[in-house]
């Protein structure tokens, strides 16, 4: 089955320096991530996907960094902004999205 | 954009009780709805797929007789928490795909509903 986990509960950065949340996989048949934001009391929002076809996608700020040699990716949020602070969950999948199998979670905390 | 709406937000029940949990899915449709359970401070645990006109696809472990879904319409999926127990106190999550988009295309989700047992 899909293992989806990510490496650091709580990462604190400076307001405007670069974030970089960090997640592993373990089913190497896994050939959609995404990304999701949660704030606190409220459901996820999506922030970017990748397909794996791809090694990277960039969207607002934000780039998706796939690595299928060592099932790894990555979110980088450039110039980190107070409203950034949140729980930042990567999510797997195998047949293109359907059934999406959710990382440990990790806390973004933006320091002013 | 896309929206997608549960209500309540926010119910508390005794224990013993059952409790409905609506998910809208409100400028498109949705043959396939997706429930999911949060823990405070945990990721989000699929619990089942619900199919429009036909039985929801639960994951291992969740008791279907426990937790009923019922996705009558194509903007609409409820899952029924029946005879509720502390234990079943948690933040429950649906998602949603139009379904013009078939497996691609942004998963929509939810507000969340956070359901308190006493």
């Amino acid at each position: 089955g899909e293992s989806v986990g990510l490496h650091l509960p709580t990462l604190s950065v400076q307001e405007g320096d670069n974030s970089i949340i960090n997640c592993a996989y373990s089913n190497s048949a896994s050939d959609y991530f995404i990304w999701y934001k949660q704030e606190s009391g409220k459901g996820p929002q999506f922030i970017i996907d990748i397909r794996s076809n791809m090694d990277k996608r960039q969207g607002q700020r934000v780039t998706v960094l796939l690595n299928k040699t060592v099932k790894h990716l990555s979110l980088q949020i450039a110039a980190t902004q107070p409203g950034d602070s949140a729980v930042y969950f990567c999510a797997g999948s195998t047949g293109g999205g359907n059934k999406l199998t959710f990382g440990t979670g990790t806390q973004l905390k933006v320091e002013l | 954009g896309a929206v997608v709406s549960q209500h309540p937000s926010r119910v508390i029940c005794k224990s013993g009780t059952s409790v409905k949990i609506e998910c809208r899915s409100l400028d498109f449709q949705a043959t396939t709805m997706f429930w999911y359970r949060q823990f405070p401070k945990k990721s989000l645990m699929l619990m089942a797929t619900s199919n429009e006109g036909s039985k929801a696809t639960y994951e291992q472990g969740v008791e279907k007789d426990k937790f009923l879904i019922n996705h009558a319409s194509l903007t609409l999926s409820t899952l029924t928490v029946t005879s509720a127990h502390p234990e079943d106190s948690s933040f429950y999550i649906c998602s949603a795909r139009a379904s013009r988009q078939g497996n691609t295309g942004e998963l929509f989700f939810g507000e969340g509903s956070r359901l308190t047992v006493l």
